[in-house]
């Protein structure tokens, strides 16, 4: 049975970094036709995709511009989930976070979401 | 490539069709999905590569287009089909790109 289960920090001050997990169940990290992202929602930005790890033979991580420089995404193989850290975060970063799985490009599953707040 | 639904909002009754339309920026190949999302709910896939219906999802979804307009068509409007739809492209990867949404509300 596939389940993807987040766990992290809801709570964040400004200037610090958030640090979110998605541990897999039912599929490998490593898994040749598969893609882990990071896509967050807010009111402001609807569904917006944040990075995506994958496994041809070699780790790929694509972000997308708007974040490139402030996340880093890891795939975990010992622990068999990806992780997301999010740098020097404003309350603009505010927002629901999800990861979520595609497997040959068709996203399929996702996690429960972590709602994060961006607040001293 | 940017993604525009349109309408942003509908009004709809029991078993009503719904058709909801999704415009792309950017020619585009077959890359295209649709899903819903319930308050609190991640969204759920219904559709893939424009036409696939997702396993478990009703017959009464169905998905077309091409090119630059593609629409999700829902026949017979049940009462657990009031929610957001979004449509999504993976063609122009990376990045992936979800359109605003549109809510599927009862009249």
């Amino acid at each position: 049975q596939f389940h993807l289960q987040q766990s992290g920090q809801g709570l964040v001050k400004p200037s610090q970094t958030l640090s979110l997990s998605c541990a897999i169940s039912g599929d490998s990290v490593s898994s040749d036709s598969a893609g882990w992202n990071w896509i967050r929602q807010s009111p402001s930005r609807g569904l917006e995709w944040l990075g995506r790890a994958y496994y041809r033979s070699k780790w790929y991580v694509d972000y997308a511009d708007s974040v490139t420089g402030r996340i880093t995404i890891n795939p975990d193989t010992s622990k068999n989930q990806v992780s997301l850290q999010f740098n020097s975060v404003i309350p603009e970063d505010s927002a629901l976070y999800y990861c979520a799985r595609d497997e040959n490009r068709v996203i399929d599953y996702w996690g429960q979401g972590t709602l994060v707040t961006v607040s001293s | 490539i940017q993604l525009t639904q349109s309408p942003s909002s509908l009004a709809a009754s029991i078993g009503d069709r719904v058709t909801i339309t999704c415009r792309a920026s950017q020619t585009m190949g077959s890359a295209l999905a649709w899903f819903q999302q319930h308050p609190g709910k991640p969204p759920k896939l219904l559709i893939y590569e424009t036409f696939t219906l997702h396993r478990g999802v009703p017959s009464r979804f169905s998905g077309g287009g091409s090119g630059t307009e593609f629409t999700l068509t829902i026949n017979s409007l049940q009462p657990e089909d009031f929610a957001t739809y979004y449509c999504q492209q993976f063609d122009y990867y990376p990045p992936i790109t979800f359109g605003p949404g549109t809510r599927v509300d009862i009249k």
